[in-house]
Order: structure tokens, then C-alpha cells, then sequence
């Protein structure tokens, strides 16, 4: 079965600590992506990354950074945690190059900032 | 970006047929139509997807517009495990890479 898999369901922090959250695939996929979840709001596309040490900004990428220094990893860093970071957050794959292929979601985490 | 229209919320009874429609009048020649639904506490998951023609696969049907400009996601027969957002999307083609735009979804209700 192919895996998406996020570091943590759950996760509580302190404003201004230093957040990782992890993503790891197990599908070869060039393509990784970094959404968060918010009611009301659908899936909003933070940071995405097409190669290993390529990053992209998305729609939404203030107050965050990405790492991908290895393929099947692409962390998702929060330099100084605020309140409105809490959210649900989404890692995605997908194979290279083509429109018509489908992305496969990790389960997500959910950060509090407290 | 090309966006996508979805209606907040439907309703559906079970073993009854349900369509989802899906408004994009921006889109462009190149782009694809996905659909991926989400269950509750779970992430997003693929369902369909096309260019052009109708798509059947197991799990559903995808009617396009001969325009492209909307398209309708079909449930053949709803079961209470259907019960969930579905999202409408165009793989909006920039660099030539993927980059999926999720918009609000349609949350489906299935009653019993």
C-alpha cells in the first residue's frame, strides 16, 4: 500500500518555539507538497517541492520554511510559533510532470498553539 | 489560478444516485479536472479524474461539460461511507509541475 506518513496526529506548542513537522512517502514521488486546513476554508497549499533542496512557495507561505534534503522527506518548519498556526496540517505526494496524476495525502497533524 | 465553484452542502439518500456539480468557467485548455473527497479525520483521497471525455472507475463517474467549463461527479448508488467533502480541482499548469488548489469542497450528507 502506498504511504504518506506525518510525524505526529497531534501535536500542543508554546508561542515563538521552533515547530518541525515531518513527512515522509514511500512511493518515489519527485513531488511533495504542504497544505493546512482551516474551517470555512478548504486546503490551503503552503510550500511545495518538485525535487530534492527545490522549494516552491504556494499560496500561503508567510511565518513558514520547508527542507527537502532527501527525497522521501519534506519537512514543514515553523520558525516561531503563533496562535494563528494552529491548524490542521496536510503533506501530500505525487509522480512528476504530469496533470493527470493523483497527489496521496498523509493523515495530518494537528497543531495547537497555545 | 483557475478556480472552481462548488456548492456548500447536499444531501443524499442511501442507494440513491448523487451528482456533484462543479462550476470552472476559467479553465484552460490544458487543464485537468480532479476530484479527491475527504473522509472525517482523515486526509484527502482521490476519486477521479479526466480531460475531455466521461470517466468511470470504481469508485465513480465524472461527466464533462463538451465546454469544460463545469462537470458533475457522480455516486451511483450512495452509501453512508460516501459521507463526506468532496473537492473539485484544477491541476492549474504553470511550470509544468502539479500544484492542486482546493477550494471549500462540498460536504455531502447521506441519510439512512
Amino acid at each position: 500500500d502506498v504511504k504518506v506518513t506525518q510525524s505526529s496526529r497531534y501535536l500542543v506548542k508554546r508561542t515563538g518555539e521552533k515547530v518541525f513537522l515531518e513527512c515522509v512517502q514511500d512511493m518515489d514521488h519527485e513531488n511533495m507538497f504542504w497544505y493546512r486546513q482551516d474551517p470555512g476554508l478548504g486546503l490551503r497549499l503552503i510550500y511545495f517541492s518538485y525535487d530534492v533542496k527545490m522549494k516552491e512557495k504556494g499560496d500561503i507561505p508567510e511565518g513558514y520554511s520547508v527542507s527537502r534534503e532527501k527525497k522521501e522527506r519534506f519537512s514543514l518548519i515553523l520558525e516561531s510559533a503563533s496562535t494563528n498556526q494552529t491548524s490542521m496540517y496536510l503533506c501530500a505526494s505525487s509522480s512528476p510532470g504530469q496533470m493527470n496524476t493523483e497527489a496521496f495525502f498523509g493523515q495530518g497533524t494537528r497543531l495547537t498553539v497555545v | 489560478d483557475a478556480k472552481t465553484t462548488q456548492p456548500n452542502s447536499m444531501e443524499s439518500n442511501e442507494e440513491e444516485p448523487v451528482h456533484l456539480p462543479c462550476n470552472h468557467s476559467t479553465i484552460s485548455g490544458t487543464d485537468y479536472i480532479h476530484w479527491y473527497r475527504q473522509l472525517p479525520s482523515q486526509g484527502p483521497e482521490y476519486v477521479i479524474h479526466g480531460l475531455t471525455s466521461n470517466v468511470n472507475n470504481r469508485m465513480a463517474s465524472l461527466a464533462i461539460a463538451e465546454d469544460r467549463k463545469s462537470s458533475t461527479l457522480i455516486l451511483h448508488r450512495a452509501t453512508l461511507r460516501d459521507a463526506a467533502v468532496y473537492y473539485c480541482i484544477l491541476r492549474d499548469f504553470d511550470t509544468g509541475g502539479f500544484k492542486t488548489i482546493f477550494g471549500a469542497g462540498t460536504r455531502l450528507f447521506v441519510k439512512a
